[in-house]
């Protein structure tokens, strides 16, 4: 089965850099997604890994190490818009994507 | 290009009762998966079409059932409903099963159990 660990809560200030950690353990990887979600709207792709390392997507970076079980999402130059919930998510061997339950980022002025 | 869209958005219905969402995935997407989210989790998995061919399945018993349809539209079915399946059902769709783009989630269908 698969596992996925992330903070519930995180706090940050406009125009600052945050970083949001996911541990995952699973009994098979096949890709290691992020999400955001706004409240009461449907999660929306940030970011796909599946190879060691840093992909970076204009503010938006991940971090993926497969022999850690580790990933983060970097969001840097914070915007009051950035404030929503972030899903981790790992596909296994068989194509299931499993969500952790999410980190919601408060962002304040 | 139309994106995912569900319906109804909204729904009430009685503990024992029957209920059927329905799913349009984007165009060009031939799998679709259907996901439960609670108030404040992350969505859980339900299960996944293929090109009409159940993918996969979470944790949910029998009485979630889907179908999907030769244009790739979905259908989630829940029969005997329970006060504990009241959350927002997520359909999600991708271009493939291993897709490297993700989903794209459609705004999704409360549903409210009494």
């Amino acid at each position: 089965g698969q596992n996925i660990d992330q903070p519930t809560e995180m706090t940050a200030t406009e125009g600052a850099i945050v970083q949001i950690n996911c541990t995952y353990q699973t009994s098979g990887f096949n890709g290691l997604f992020w999400y955001q979600q706004h409240a009461g709207e449907a999660p929306t792709f940030l970011s796909y890994n599946v190879l060691d390392g840093l992909e970076e997507k204009g503010r938006f970076s991940s971090f993926l190490s497969r022999s850690k079980g580790y990933s983060y999402l970097l969001l840097k130059e914070l915007q009051m818009k950035d404030s929503a919930s972030y899903l981790c998510a790992v596909r296994d061997d068989y194509q299931k994507v499993t969500f952790g339950t999410g980190t919601k980022l408060q962002v304040i002025p | 290009e139309t994106g995912v869209t569900q319906s109804p958005t909204h729904l009430i219905k009685t503990r024992g009762q029957q209920v059927t969402l329905r799913c349009s995935s984007q165009s060009g997407h031939n799998t679709v998966s259907w996901y439960q989210q609670a108030l404040g989790q992350g969505p859980q998995f339900i299960f996944q079409y293929y090109r009409e061919e159940e993918n996969g399945r979470g944790n949910f018993p029998p009485r979630f059932s889907g179908l999907q349809f030769p244009n790739y539209s979905s259908e989630l079915n829940v029969n005997a409903l329970e006060l504990d399946d009241s959350a927002l059902y997520l359909c999600a769709s991708s271009y493939d099963r291993g897709s490297n783009y993700g989903y794209t989630f459609g705004s999704g269908t409360r549903l409210t159990v009494v």
